[in-house]
């Protein structure tokens, strides 16, 4: 079975400074990585995801996050944030021999500080 | 616009109503799907339809039924719910169950059991 934490539920941070969202997981097997966002009375947006390759991923909106497999994590990061950056993220994992059953962090709020 | 429209955006019942939640998708993808969220809880997936074939619940309550008429259309059919039934509810799509390319998610119907 494979778990999913977002260590922080909010982070708050000034404009135009670098935020950092930090996602762990547990699996007994490899899995394939996501972090989504979820703009204010909106569904969820694929950021971007991991399958394979490159341990670095860039994603949409200047978003990128780093596969670390000896420390089980996904952090997501961006050098500048935006106050349209405003939003709740979400971590997700996939065991590469599961179909399609996502298992999901329960979100981090981030707060742009004007 | 995400491809997938979800109506109506707002819902408030009472519990003995009968009433129906509706997605659309046109994206010509393959499998749909509903999940729950509530406020600081990971997502849960409740069903999942691959080709208009279930092919999960997720130990969802009998109150809670499901109805894939076709490839494009995904019903939520609610009946006698309970207060700890508010939610918002989403419904996603993806090209296959293996969801690998990521899902593409509605904006979600928020429901209010009173």
């Amino acid at each position: 079975a494979q778990s999913v934490t977002q260590l922080d539920s909010q982070v708050p941070v000034f404009e135009e400074a670098p935020v950092e969202l930090r996602c762990n997981y547990s699996s007994s097997v490899s899995v394939y990585l996501f972090w989504y966002v979820q703009y204010p009375n909106q569904g969820l947006q694929l950021l971007l995801k991991y399958l394979s390759g490159s341990t670095l991923v860039k994603g949409i909106n200047g978003f990128e996050a780093e596969f670390n497999k000896s420390q089980t994590s996904f952090h997501l990061r961006k050098p500048s944030v935006h106050i349209s950056d405003t939003a709740e993220y979400f971590c997700a994992v996939r065991a590469m021999d599961s179909n399609y059953q996502l298992i999901w962090g329960a979100g981090t709020k981030l707060i742009i500080k004007p | 616009e995400t491809g997938v429209t979800q109506t109506p955006r707002h819902l408030v019942m009472g519990m003995t109503n009968k009433k129906s939640l509706k997605c659309e998708q046109h994206l010509g993808h393959n499998a749909m799907y509903w999940y729950k969220q509530s406020a600081k809880k990971p997502l849960e997936l409740m069903f999942v339809y691959s080709l208009e074939e279930r092919v999960e619940n997720n130990s969802v309550p009998s109150r809670f039924s499901p109805e894939c008429p076709n490839s494009s259309h995904l019903f939520l059919h609610l009946h006698t719910l309970q207060p700890e039934d508010s939610a918002l509810y989403l419904c996603a799509s993806s090209q296959d169950k293996a969801g690998g390319r990521g899902y593409t998610f509605g904006s979600g119907t928020r429901l209010t059991v009173v």
